[in-house]
């Protein structure tokens, strides 16, 4: 049973245009969400994140939307550029103490801009 | 930000030696470090979480006994896939998150492309 879904494989967008990836979730213990951007053949890159208590939260170009009814995130990327051409997962933690804490990840969108 | 670095890139073995892969925290004292393996075109999943000083805490339905976990410091952890065979044939990525970081945040290693003929 997949926690974490990212039910969109590919993504294609214009430069310039806005990219939206979503996110959706099964597990109503999920209180912290992330997105982190990968190229081929290197580790993650942690992009954003949003707590359950905020529905928004800003850096950039990057903006995570968190609907908790609809269990659904959503990472808006404005403008798109080439390099941002990439695969993205959503992770989703449920805390387990004090300390670290184990991510749950999405199988991943990629998303290519075109130019 | 923080660096945490995996050695080797990228290994070929033969079926039933085993392989070392080492992941190292360059900057920051990891507390916690996490393996994770990505299959082609499908998640990472996570395979164990070690503590500093502890014993690795396996997830359902990874051997134990086949990828041995080794946390002995702060900024060093291995892990050890002990008579490999193709099926081990994967990417394996390790993360690591530390004490007055934003420890949500996992910062990831390069990965290492592990090649089993």
């Amino acid at each position: 049973d997949q926690q974490v879904k990212q039910n969109s494989p590919s993504l294609s967008v214009q430069e310039g245009r806005i990219s939206i990836l979503n996110c959706d979730y099964t597990n109503s213990m999920f209180d912290y969400f992330l997105w982190y951007k990968k190229y081929p053949a290197e580790g993650p890159t942690f992009l954003i994140s949003i707590s359950s208590i905020k529905d928004k939260n800003e850096d950039g170009r990057f903006t995570v939307f968190l609907n908790k009814s609809a269990k659904h995130l959503s990472l808006h990327i404005v403008p798109s550029q080439p390099g941002d051409s990439a695969v993205y997962f959503c992770a989703a933690s449920a805390g387990s103490g004090a300390g670290s804490y184990q991510l749950t990840f999405g199988k991943g969108t990629k998303l290519s801009v075109i130019p | 930000g923080a660096v945490v670095s995996q050695h080797p890139s990228w290994v070929i073995c033969k079926s039933g030696t085993s392989v070392k892969i080492e992941c190292r925290s360059l900057d920051f004292q990891a507390t916690t470090m996490f393996w994770y393996r990505q299959f082609p075109k499908q998640s990472l999943m996570l395979m164990a979480t070690s503590n500093e000083g502890s014993k690795a805490t396996y997830e359902q339905g990874v051997e134990k006994d086949k990828f041995l976990i080794n946390h002995a410091s702060l900024t060093l952890s291995t892990l050890t896939v002990t008579s490999a065979h193709p099926e081990d044939s994967s990417f394996y990525i390790c993360s690591a998150t530390g004490l007055g970081e934003a420890t949500y945040e996992q910062y990831f290693g390069p990965g290492t492309r592990l090649t089993v003929t």
